[in-house]
């Protein structure tokens, strides 16, 4: 079956670094999502990786290697409004989108 | 404000009654979406529409209907609700089935008593 692994909670001090990893088994791949969702909120768009690499988007970047199945987010300079859940989504050979439980990421001052 | 609209954002509802969630977007995105999402679960797909005229089952389509009679409008029925289908509904839309990124609306939390 296809599947997608993430933390299911994390936590970080503001101003600092935090990584969130993301693991998938998926039949084909077709781009890997990262979308955040504060609570009560809709999700919404982040980044998006279909080569090899890091996607660099300000104080966001995003990791993909598709040999190993593996994504990271990572997020500098935490700020309290970056306490939210990521969504990590994988878009398999068909074309569908297969989605992780999401990380809650709580950040304390 | 370009996006996606969702109708109701809440709502109660005694099981067995008929609900349509609504949803529209002006974006003239061809695929839209619908998912429901509860605690400790991802996102689950209900149905799916790759463009006009065509719907297609996600994972979890039993108990839900969709139509899609044109480009912006993609409701969600539920034809006899029952307690297991409260949940927080989202719609969403991306320009193509396999490209672009999902827009998703306000969400709709829906409670079946």
């Amino acid at each position: 079956g296809q599947n997608i692994d993430q933390p299911t909670e994390m936590t970080a001090t503001e101003g600092a670094i935090v990584q969130i990893n993301c693991t998938y088994q998926t039949s084909g791949f077709n781009g890997l999502f990262w979308y955040q969702q504060h609570a009560g909120e809709a999700p919404t768009f982040l980044s998006y990786n279909v080569l090899d690499g890091l996607e660099e988007k300000g104080r966001f970047s995003s990791f993909l290697s598709r040999s190993k199945g593996y994504s990271y987010l990572l997020l500098k300079e935490l700020q309290m409004k970056d306490s939210a859940s990521y969504l990590c989504a994988v878009r398999d050979g068909s074309y569908q989108l297969i989605w992780g439980a999401g990380t809650k990421l709580i950040i304390k001052p | 404000i370009a996006g996606i609209t969702q109708a109701p954002t809440s709502q109660i509802l005694a099981a067995g009654r008929r609900m349509t969630l609504r949803c529209t977007q002006d974006m003239r995105h061809n695929a839209m979406y619908w998912y429901r999402q509860d605690l400790g679960l991802g996102l689950r797909l209900i149905h799916y529409s790759n463009t006009a005229g065509t719907t297609g089952k996600g994972e979890v389509p039993d108990g839900y209907s969709v139509s899609r009679a044109n480009t912006d409008d993609f409701p969600l029925t539920l034809a006899s609700a029952v307690p297991s289908q409260t949940s927080v509904y989202f719609c969403a839309s991306s320009e193509g089935p396999d490209t672009g990124e999902l827009f998703f609306g306000e969400g709709s939390r829906l409670t079946v008593l």
